[in-house]
């Protein structure tokens, strides 16, 4: 059964500092990683999509990599500012034929101007 | 702005009772999927439609159940409401391999 597991749970940081989000999986067999932001009590906004042959994807200041083999992938935000504080979650999509997301807890990220 | 909406926005009911949650998908996006988010936790997966089929299910009891219609919308249906089906329900359509999302209906039971 895949498994998602995101560190830190939550993270607090200084505008400006750079700063990595992890996640990780417990099936490599992935057919994509999806990274989505949340604010408090609203739906999800897709970030960056990595497919399974792909090792990384660039957004702006978001940069998202993928290492199928060892289960992990992180998300890299560059010169951070208090707008990007929110709920960063990452999500496996297990198999081509369904399209069932397993996601994991997120992370918890408050930038302090 | 994902093209895709909900409603309502909140909604407040007892145990025991029925809801209907509705969604409203981007034109041409034929699967929908519906996910249920507890406070503090990532969605859970409860289940998809394609062209008006469901085609995947999670584990969540009979209880809960869907429609979607030929206008790319959708509906979510939950009998015998309990306290802890209070969350947020979501649903996605799908363009590709890229999954969108809409803002979420609120369910709170009391």
């Amino acid at each position: 059964k895949q498994e998602v597991t995101q560190i830190p749970a939550a993270l607090s940081v200084p505008e400006g500092e750079n700063l990595v989000l992890n996640c990780s999986f417990t099936d490599s067999a992935i057919y994509n990683l999806q990274w989505f932001r949340q604010d408090p009590g609203k739906g999800l906004t897709s970030l960056l999509l990595i497919q399974s042959s792909q090792r990384e994807q660039t957004s702006g200041r978001l940069n998202a990599s993928l290492d199928k083999s060892s289960g992990r992938s992180t998300l890299y935000i560059a010169a951070s500012q208090p707008g990007d504080s929110a709920t960063y979650l990452c999500a496996v999509k297990a198999n081509q034929a369904g399209t069932a997301l397993i996601f994991g807890k997120g992370t918890t990220l408050s930038v302090s101007s | 702005e994902t093209g895709v909406t909900q409603s309502p926005t909140h909604l407040i009911k007892t145990r025991g009772q029925q809801v209907t949650l509705r969604c409203s998908s981007q034109s041409g996006h034929n699967t929908v999927s519906w996910y249920q988010q507890a406070l503090g936790q990532g969605p859970q997966f409860i289940f998809q439609y394609y062209r008006e089929e469901e085609n995947g299910r999670g584990n969540f009891p009979p209880r809960f159940s869907g429609l979607q219609f030929p206008n790319y919308s959708s509906e979510l249906n939950v009998n015998a409401l309990e306290l802890d089906d209070s969350a947020l329900y979501l649903c996605a359509s799908r363009d590709g391999g890229q999954q969108f999302f809409g803002p979420g209906t609120r369910l709170t039971v009391l």
